[in-house]
């Protein structure tokens, strides 16, 4: 495996279930993000990993919870959604260092369809 | 805060026609700007960075983007387009967090449509 990868690439969930998606990054990155990608809307930023601790929460609700066990592994667990959560969910990684802003590389996505 | 402007939805150009899409960004300090594709249904693929020096970058693909801080803006062109190039654009502009990760702030996107 190479780069970011993300599963599953689809979920269909009814609105109690609880589901989690899964992103690993192959690429030696110590931050790790989850993004939210609606319809006619811009990507927005849910969640920011560095060195495992957890750095940024978009005031993203509480149905969404982020893991993040190491810097390889992000996980986003799911629960009580509801039908305005479907959308593109992208998880993302860089190389973070002092004094310096590195490019995001992202995962092809999970599409989330909650009925 | 940072925002980012494209104001261009959809363009169509024929193939092996130049393309420029247009990019605005309003940030306090220098920025660091990226441009990103998408494919339907894919994620997005980085096509090229500007954080310093020459204000003139050049990307995978073929793309180049130049850096107008003058008119705060990073126009992606390519000279020649490929139907393959039909593709959604996204313009972004990044800043560092406090406790490390950086934060990406992205434009609504320019949809691509390549005539053969």
């Amino acid at each position: 495996e190479t780069g970011v990868t993300q599963t599953p690439r689809h979920l269909v969930m009814g609105m109690t279930n609880k589901k989690s998606l899964k992103c690993e990054q192959h690429l030696g990155h110590n931050a790790m993000y989850w993004y939210k990608q609606s319809a006619k809307k811009p990507l927005e930023l849910m969640f920011v990993y560095s060195l495992e601790e957890r750095v940024e929460n978009n005031s993203v609700p509480s149905r969404f919870s982020p893991e993040c066990p190491n810097s390889s592994h992000l996980f986003l667990h799911l629960h009580t959604l509801q039908p305005e959560d479907s959308a593109l969910y992208l998880c993302a990684s860089s190389q973070e260092a002092s004094g310096g802003l590195f490019a995001q590389y992202f995962g092809p996505g999970t599409r989330l369809t909650v009925t | 805060a940072q925002s980012v402007t494209q104001p261009d939805i959809h363009i169509t150009v024929s193939e092996g026609a130049s393309l420029e899409l247009r990019c605005n960004y309003s940030y306090g300090a220098t920025p660091y700007l990226f441009w990103y594709v998408q494919s339907p249904g894919q994620g997005l693929q980085l096509l090229l960075k500007y954080f310093s020096g020459d204000t003139l970058v050049q990307g995978i693909k073929g793309f180049e983007a130049e850096f107008k801080r003058s008119q705060s803006s990073f126009n992606l062109r390519k000279p020649s387009v490929h139907w393959s190039d039909a593709a959604e654009y996204f313009c972004a502009v990044g800043v560092g967090l406090t406790g490390g990760g950086n934060k990406l702030t992205f434009g609504t996107g320019t949809q691509l449509k390549v005539e053969l």
